[in-house]
């Protein structure tokens, strides 16, 4: 089973409010990744990050900030939360090796904004 | 930018029967790794298979294998003798080797009947 970890699982939140989806992994990755998917539909990436201090914009354009201060903890946040942001958010990370290259996932958590 | 296609949002096969799930890519690239991923309902998303675009031998694991066709850009997967976990929604995936940016496809939504 892969070190990665994403909290919380399911978040239900209002409007307006500001929230941060956390993601940490224990396998000293230096590539991390977030993605957007709706439920069964494709992975989108909004985030990307080569390493510590390190972070670009993936293919699809979002609202939402991320920061990679250590290179375990790759945190999304969004300012202010708003319906069209309702999906799931998934966090992967992979080693930058041409040996090994297998992104591992989190389980994902599911953001619901009413 | 890199495209990843999947043409068939949806496909079914009969237990221990086998089906083969398509994936064409479109990179100016030279150095890339291409794999499938697997997505059961409601659980991480785990690594089927990978492939190195330096490799001409097609990757094999188990009951999945690759048909890895570099000229045409395909990178099909076949299931031989289909099990019922083996439904899930299967994503296929490119990796650039420059900086290891990982863009996923639609994904096909694969179902195993008793």
């Amino acid at each position: 089973e892969a070190d990665i970890y994403q909290t919380p699982r399911y978040l239900v939140i209002g409007t307006g409010k500001k929230i941060t989806l956390e993601c940490s992994q224990t396998m000293g990755h230096d590539k991390m990744y977030w993605y957007q998917q709706d439920p069964g539909m494709e992975l989108h990436l909004i985030h990307y990050s080569y390493g510590v201090n390190s972070t670009e914009k993936g293919d699809l354009s979002s609202e939402s900030t991320v920061s990679r201060i250590r290179t375990e903890h790759f945190p999304l946040t969004l300012e202010s939360a708003r319906p069209s942001h309702t999906s799931q958010y998934l966090c992967a990370s992979s080693e930058s090796s041409r040996v090994n290259t297998e992104a591992f996932f989190g389980q994902g958590t599911r953001l619901t904004v009413v | 930018a890199q495209t990843v296609t999947q043409s068939q949002p949806e496909m079914s096969v009969q237990e221990a029967e086998t089906v083969t799930l398509s994936c064409t890519y479109d990179t100016s690239e030279n150095n890339y790794y291409l794999f499938w991923y697997k997505q059961p309902p409601s659980r991480q998303m785990i690594l089927v298979i990978r492939q190195e675009a330096y490799k001409q031998q097609n990757a094999t694991e188990n009951r999945f294998s690759v048909n890895f066709q570099k000229a045409a850009k395909s990178f099909s997967l076949k299931i031989s003798d289909s099990q019922l976990g083996d439904t899930a929604m299967y994503f296929c995936a490119f990796m650039r080797g420059s900086n290891y940016k990982l863009t996923f496809g639609k994904g096909t939504l694969l179902t195993v009947n008793p």
